[in-house]
């Protein structure tokens, strides 16, 4: 499975879009990209995946360059409970989907 | 509906005793997949059942650690002979299907050996 590449934190104003950026260089052609997030002391939480395309849902979009090297999880509107740890995972569609973590990104929304 | 749950969501153990983790996925989810996270690292893979079958278990730090899933729905995590290095918290997802893309997650029990 491909690795990925998060900055280890960031910050965000309530309100305002949080944009957080993943590499994945080395994906290969059958590989999606999915997002999870975990709240403090809660299991992880699916957002959002993709293959190719852009997609959108209540929670997230998620823009996956044309190259699909990187990608990037929007929250339009952070909010206190967005703040979160949120892992980029690169992982086959095919056969069971055994999800390899990596370290992730700290988003801290502030008022 | 009703999520995954775990039990105890805390558990303190003696070094050398024998622990067992309790893993109740959503009703009628065929995939079950157990997690070890370490303090502050993300989670990691230890074992995946598709009904009873367990397919993979090459996550399994040692074999101290066994999973079993007898009928299908609830699973077990055991571990013998507890070591301090074993202290994590054990997370439990389960999913609709082998090829579901969205696993659901359990909050997780924390284990401590002391």
């Amino acid at each position: 499975d491909a690795k990925t590449t998060q900055p280890t934190s960031m910050d965000c104003a309530e309100g305002r879009a949080a944009n957080l950026p993943c590499n994945h260089s080395t994906i290969s052609g059958n590989e999606y990209v999915y997002w999870y997030r975990q709240i403090h002391s809660q299991g992880p939480q699916y957002i959002i995946h993709g293959l190719k395309n852009n997609e959108t849902n209540e929670m997230a979009s998620l823009i996956i360059t044309e190259d699909r090297k990187s990608s990037t999880l929007i929250l339009p509107h952070a909010t206190l409970r967005d703040t979160a740890v949120y892992y980029c995972i690169v992982g086959s569609s095919g056969g069971y989907n055994k999800l390899i973590f990596g370290a992730g990104t700290r988003l801290a929304v502030h008022p | 509906g009703a999520g995954v749950s775990q039990s105890p969501r805390y558990k303190v153990a003696k070094r050398g005793q024998d622990v067992a983790l309790r893993c109740d996925p959503i009703s009628g989810h065929v995939s079950l997949f157990w997690y070890q996270q370490a303090l502050g690292q993300g989670p990691e893979f230890l074992t995946y059942f598709q009904n009873e079958a367990q397919l993979d278990k090459s996550g399994l730090p040692s074999d101290r650690f066994f999973a079993e899933r007898p009928e299908g729905s609830v699973s077990t995590l055991k571990i013998q002979r507890t070591q301090q290095e074993d202290s994590a918290v054990y997370l439990c997802a389960s999913s609709f299907r082998q090829s579901s893309y969205e696993q659901y997650f359990g909050p997780g029990t924390r284990l401590t050996v002391t």
